[in-house]
């Protein structure tokens, strides 16, 4: 069945460090990649997609993915986090239909 | 600048009630979307639509009913509502599924069944 895999379930960092949730999946053929953000007691927001090209896309606030086809990964990265990025984090991938992961709970401390 | 709204935003059911959910777009949006969402499991699809008049069903839509009327709302209904359905149900829409499949999600509505 097709799936998408987060692999850290909670995330505990300190300002200023670096993050990288990883994200996999299973789909096979084309396929389009997401990373949604869930800020405490909201709904989701789009932080940035990927449909083709430049396989590393940046988003909002300084976040970045790199698609590695050959991994099946669409992991999500930020230079240095800040307390405000304390929030949930989703992957999708959209095929036939989108699936999202199960959800990174990211906890920054300041 | 509405977007996607969602009615209500809390409710609880006793078991065996019934009720329904609105959701409402101003997009334009041919796609509608049903989504619960549960710790440790993320968002999960329930139905969904490709237009007006039509819907389809998603990864878990058993005990669930939906209907697409007008092409602005999706309605989402529990017949026999159960503890297992307490959760926070996400609507979304998008302009296509192909070409641009990016959704955009309402605020929520947490039902709790007792």
């Amino acid at each position: 069945a097709q799936s998408v895999s987060q692999h850290n379930h909670h995330v505990i960092l300190s300002e200023a460090a670096s993050l990288e949730l990883g994200c996999n999946y299973s789909y096979g053929g084309t396929v389009n990649l997401f990373w949604y953000v869930q800020y405490p007691g909201q709904h989701l927001q789009l932080l940035l997609k990927y449909f083709s090209g430049d396989p590393l896309v940046k988003g909002i606030k300084g976040f970045e993915a790199e698609f590695i086809k050959s991994k099946f990964s669409f992991n999500l990265r930020k230079p240095s986090v800040q307390w405000s990025d304390t929030a949930e984090y989703f992957c999708a991938v959209s095929n036939n239909d989108m699936r999202f992961g199960a959800g990174t709970r990211l906890t920054v401390k300041p | 600048n509405a977007g996607v709204t969602q009615t209500p935003k809390f409710r609880v059911l006793k078991t065996g009630q019934s009720m329904t959910l609105l959701c409402a777009q101003d997009m334009n949006h041919e796609y509608m979307y049903w989504y619960r969402q549960d710790p440790g499991m993320g968002l999960r699809l329930i139905h969904y639509s490709v237009g007006e008049g039509t819907t389809a069903k998603g990864e878990v839509p058993d005990g669930y009913n939906v209907s697409r009327l007008k092409k602005q709302n999706f309605l989402l209904g529990l017949e026999s509502a159960a503890p297992s359905q307490t959760s926070v149900y996400f609507c979304a829409s998008s302009y296509s599924h192909w070409r641009d499949p990016r959704h955009t999600f309402g605020s929520g509505t947490r039902l709790t069944v007792v």
